[in-house]
C-alpha cells in the first residue's frame, strides 16, 4: 500500500480483557517495528522484525505483550490481560534494510488503546 | 545501550524567531541520526536526517549536523513559522537496526 495501515484508530477495553492491534506496513518493507507512545514520555521501542530473522523482542515490558507477523508482512500486536497502564498509542513503522544504515522508518498513525 | 538526550520543552516562540532544539546521544560505534516531526493530530514523520559524521540534513528550512566530536545534532530553523507548531523527536539508529528516540520537544509558535 501507499503507507502504513494500523487498525484500529481507536480502541477502548476494559482491565483484563485482551486486545490485538493490527499494522499493514509498506509493500515490500522488510523491516517492521512497534513501539508505544504514552502522554508525557517519549517513544519505547517494543519489537522488531527483519525478514525470517529471529525478531528482537528485548522491547517488550511484560509477557502478557506478544507480537507476530505472518508471512513477512502483516502484524498483530496482542495484549492479554490490559492493565490501565497500557493505555498509549501503539505506532507502527515499516523500512527497507538499507547496507548503508540509513533505514528511514515510515510510520503509521498509530492505534490509541484506552483501558478503563 | 544507545540513548538520545533532547531539549526538554516545551519551546514557545514568535513567528519569524531562530529556532534551536538541542540533541545529544550515546551510542556504539556508527549510528544514522534523524528527527522526526509530528504535527498536532499526525503521525510521526520524518523530518531530515544524517548517516554519517559532518553530514548536514536540511528540509523545510531545518537543518541538523551530525557532530561526532560532541555527539551532537541539534535542530535548527533560522526563521519559524507558525505552522512549524508540532513535537519533534531526535532519534538514532544504532547497530541493534531500531530507532532510539529522545522524549520529544513541544514547539509552538505564536503569531
Amino acid at each position: 500500500g501507499a503507507g502504513v495501515s494500523q487498525s484500529p484508530s481507536n480502541k477502548v477495553t476494559e482491565k483484563g480483557k485482551d486486545v490485538e492491534l493490527r499494522c499493514d506496513p509498506i509493500s515490500g518493507h522488510t523491516a517492521l517495528y512497534w513501539y508505544r507512545q504514552s502522554l508525557g514520555q517519549g517513544l519505547e521501542f517494543l519489537i522488531y522484525f527483519q525478514g525470517n530473522s529471529a525478531p528482537d523482542k528485548s522491547g517488550l515490558p511484560s509477557d502478557r505483550f506478544s507480537a507476530e507477523r505472518t508471512g513477512g508482512s502483516v502484524s498483530t500486536l496482542t495484549i492479554q490481560r490490559t492493565q490501565q497502564e497500557d493505555s498509549a498509542v501503539y505506532l507502527c513503522a515499516s523500512s527497507l534494510l538499507l547496507s548503508s544504515g540509513a533505514n528511514v522508518l515510515t510510520f503509521g498513525a498509530g492505534s490509541r488503546l484506552t483501558v478503563l | 545501550g544507545d540513548s538520545v538526550t533532547q531539549m526538554e520543552g516545551p519551546v514557545t516562540l514568535s513567528e519569524e524567531a531562530f529556532l534551536t532544539i538541542n540533541c545529544t546521544y550515546t551510542a556504539t560505534g556508527y549510528p544514522s541520526l534523524f528527527w522526526y516531526v509530528q504535527y498536532p493530530g499526525e503521525g510521526l514523520q520524518l523530518l531530515l536526517k544524517a548517516t554519517k559524521a559532518d553530514d548536514k540534513g536540511s528540509n523545510k528550512g531545518f537543518e541538523a549536523t551530525y557532530r561526532k566530536e560532541t555527539t551532537s545534532f541539534h535542530l535548527e530553523k533560522g526563521s519559524v513559522q507558525v505552522s512549524d507548531s508540532a513535537v519533534y523527536f531526535c532519534a538514532l539508529l544504532g547497530s541493534a537496526r531500531q530507532l532510539t528516540f529522545g522524549s520529544g520537544t513541544q514547539l509552538t509558535v505564536l503569531p
